[in-house]
């Protein structure tokens, strides 16, 4: 079975800082997907990013990017110039190729303070 | 944010009473999804579908089930609600065609309460 560990619990930043969110999973899988949603709070969950294991490039999103290191199962996500609207509850997930379903971790409250 | 919907977005409710959920989406996707998100914020999947008629249970064990009649809707329903199944209800979809068949879009939730 496939597990995804979230350390941080809550983090906080200054607007315009980066911060990196840390995540890493288990797995005996070679192929699979690893995600990263963004819930804010009493609103939508919504995907950030996306990255296929197969792919040694790190996904990029706009100030949003990930450190996908598949050896060490390790995908965190670092958010360049915080701002306000970043601050949410993070999600890294996981699926298998050709998965159903999506393992989440416990998932990181992020405030950004102005 | 993509088109997925679910109401009610709040529900309090006694026990013993019987809920439906709905979810629909207007994305044409095959797949659909419902999730649990517990008080300390973690997610399990419950159900999901395939596509009309097809429905499975998810990793968490549950008393709820689901129904698949029409590829857009995928309603939840809870026979008899009990304080034990108080939490929030995600619905999510995927596209079975094009590239990114393994990215869920998710709906709004639903915070139910039974007292």
């Amino acid at each position: 079975a496939q597990t995804v560990t979230q350390s941080q619990p809550e983090m906080s930043v200054q607007e315009a800082e980066t911060v990196t969110l840390s995540c890493t999973y288990d797995t005996s899988e070679n192929n699979y997907y690893l995600f990263w949603y963004k819930q804010p709070p009493s609103r939508q969950m919504i995907l950030v990013i996306r990255q296929e294991a197969y792919k040694q490039q790190n996904a990029t999103e706009n100030r949003f990017s990930v450190n996908f290191q598949k050896a060490a199962k390790s995908f965190s996500l670092k958010i360049s110039d915080s701002q306000l609207g970043d601050t949410a509850m993070y999600f890294c997930a996981f699926m298998k190729e050709y998965g159903n379903k999506l393992v989440f971790g416990a998932g990181t409250i992020l405030r950004v303070k102005s | 944010e993509a088109d997925i919907y679910q109401t009610p977005r709040y529900l309090v409710i006694g026990t013993g009473k019987k809920i439906t959920l709905e979810c629909s989406q207007t994305m044409g996707h095959d797949k659909m999804y419902w999730y649990q998100q517990d008080p300390g914020m973690e997610l399990h999947l419950i159900h999901y579908s395939y596509g009309v008629n097809s429905t499975e249970k998810g990793d968490l064990s549950s008393e709820s089930t689901v129904s698949r009649i029409r590829t857009e809707h995928f309603p939840l329903t809870l026979e008899s609600a009990r304080p034990s199944h108080t939490s929030q209800y995600l619905c999510a979809s995927s596209d079975l065609r094009g590239g990114n068949t393994d990215t869920q879009y998710f709906g709004p939730g639903t915070r139910l309460t039974v007292l």
